[in-house]
Order: C-alpha cells, then sequence, then structure tokens
C-alpha cells in the first residue's frame, strides 16, 4: 500500500530565501509524481508533474526532483516571495491502478 | 480553454440527508477523480471515472457513489449524511495523452453538515 510522507509539516522562512520541500513514498512503482499548491480553502493547482522517467522538471523559480529508487521527490523553491505562502501537496500515482495519493501537505510562510 | 468546474461551491445540509454535487472538467478531459479534503485525514481519494467506467474506488463507505455521463460530467452522490461527512470535496479532471497524465483540480465545494 502506498504511503505518502512529506516534511516539514510546516516551515516559515524570511522572503528571499531558498528552501526545500520533500516528499516521499514507500512504492517506487510509480507512474508520475506531481507537485500542487492550495490556498486556504480553495482548490489545487498544479505546479509541476515528473513523469517516473524523468529526474527532474523545472518552471520558473521552482525545481522538482524524482528519484524512484529511493522513493523521494524534492520541491526547490529559489527565491521565496510573501506570494508562495500557502500549502504544497506531493501526489503519487501508482501504476498498478489508478489511485493517485497524496500527502499530507507543507504549510509554507515567507515573512515579507 | 474554461477549468474544471465544481458546483455548487457551498452546501449546507442536514444529517441524514443527501446530497449530490457535479463536476464538469475540461474539454477533452475524460477522467474525472473526486477526493474528500478534511483537516484530520488530508485528501483522500474517493473513485475515480474514465469514460463513465468507475476504475478505482478509494476506502469509502458505500453511501459515497458516483457516476458519469457521456460527456465526461460526473456527479458524486452522498446518501444519509453524517457530522463527519462535512469536507471540501475536490474533482480533478485528467488529461491522458502520449503517456502523460496531469491532474487539474477544480475549486471545490464545500459541504457542511448539521
Amino acid at each position: 500500500k502506498q504511503e505518502v510522507t512529506q516534511i516539514p509539516a510546516a516551515l516559515s522562512v524570511p522572503e528571499g530565501e531558498n528552501l526545500v520541500l520533500n516528499c516521499s513514498f514507500t512504492d517506487s512503482a510509480i507512474y508520475n509524481l506531481q507537485w500542487f499548491r492550495q490556498d486556504p480553502g480553495k482548490g489545487l493547482t498544479s505546479l509541476l508533474l515528473i513523469q517516473s522517467s524523468q529526474r527532474e522538471q523545472t518552471s520558473g523559480r521552482l525545481n522538482a526532483s524524482l528519484d524512484k529508487s529511493s522513493g523521494r521527490s524534492t520541491l526547490y523553491i529559489a527565491a521565496s516571495q510573501p506570494g508562495d505562502s500557502a500549502t504544497y501537496l506531493c501526489a503519487v500515482r501508482g501504476t498498478g491502478g489508478f489511485k493517485t495519493i497524496f500527502g499530507a501537505g507543507t504549510r509554507l510562510f515567507v515573512k515579507a | 480553454k474554461a477549468g474544471v468546474t465544481q458546483t455548487p461551491r457551498y452546501l449546507i445540509k442536514t444529517r441524514g440527508q443527501q446530497v449530490t454535487l457535479s463536476c464538469s472538467p475540461i474539454s477533452g478531459h475524460r477522467s474525472v477523480s473526486w477526493y474528500q479534503q478534511t483537516p484530520g485525514q488530508g485528501l483522500q481519494f474517493l473513485f475515480e471515472y474514465f469514460s463513465e467506467t468507475q476504475r478505482n474506488k478509494g476506502n469509502f463507505p458505500g453511501r459515497f457513489s458516483g457516476r458519469q455521463f457521456s460527456n465526461s460530467r460526473s456527479e458524486m452522490n452522498v446518501s444519509t449524511l453524517e457530522l463527519g461527512d462535512s469536507a471540501l470535496y475536490l474533482c480533478a479532471s485528467t488529461l491522458q495523452e502520449s503517456g502523460r497524465t496531469e491532474a487539474f483540480f477544480g475549486q471545490g465545494t464545500r459541504l457542511t453538515v448539521v
């Protein structure tokens, strides 16, 4: 049974800092991994999608890496801004079925 | 291109009632998934539909059901509502092309059971 863990659960950083959010999963038989952002009370916004055959994806100040063998993914945010404050979720889609399992998220607060 | 549309956005129901939530996926997307999000349990998978067929189901009681229509629009129904069903219900529309599966979410329906 796939389990997805995100560390840390919460993070507070000053504006301008570079930061790394971690996501680990127990079953390496994944189809893809997707990072999302969620603002309070809102839906999820897709940030980056990494297919199982890929090692990383980049979009603007965001970079996500995937290491299937170790069951880990990281989301790197460069030069953080107050507007980056949100909850970041990683989601793993398995190959054995079509379930997508989410981590509990990392709540990020960027101080101006 | 319009995003994923969920209706209604907010709903208040009484224990014992039933409720139907609607999700219209992005045009061309044939897969729709439903999730329940609560502060205590996080995001939990309910079920996924593809071309009108349910192809996976999470660990929820039979009170939770869904369906998908020929135009890919989906509905989920919860019968005999309980206080614990209060949650944000999210729908995801998935594009599946060239081996790439990316999910796009709607804004959710906030259900409050009193």
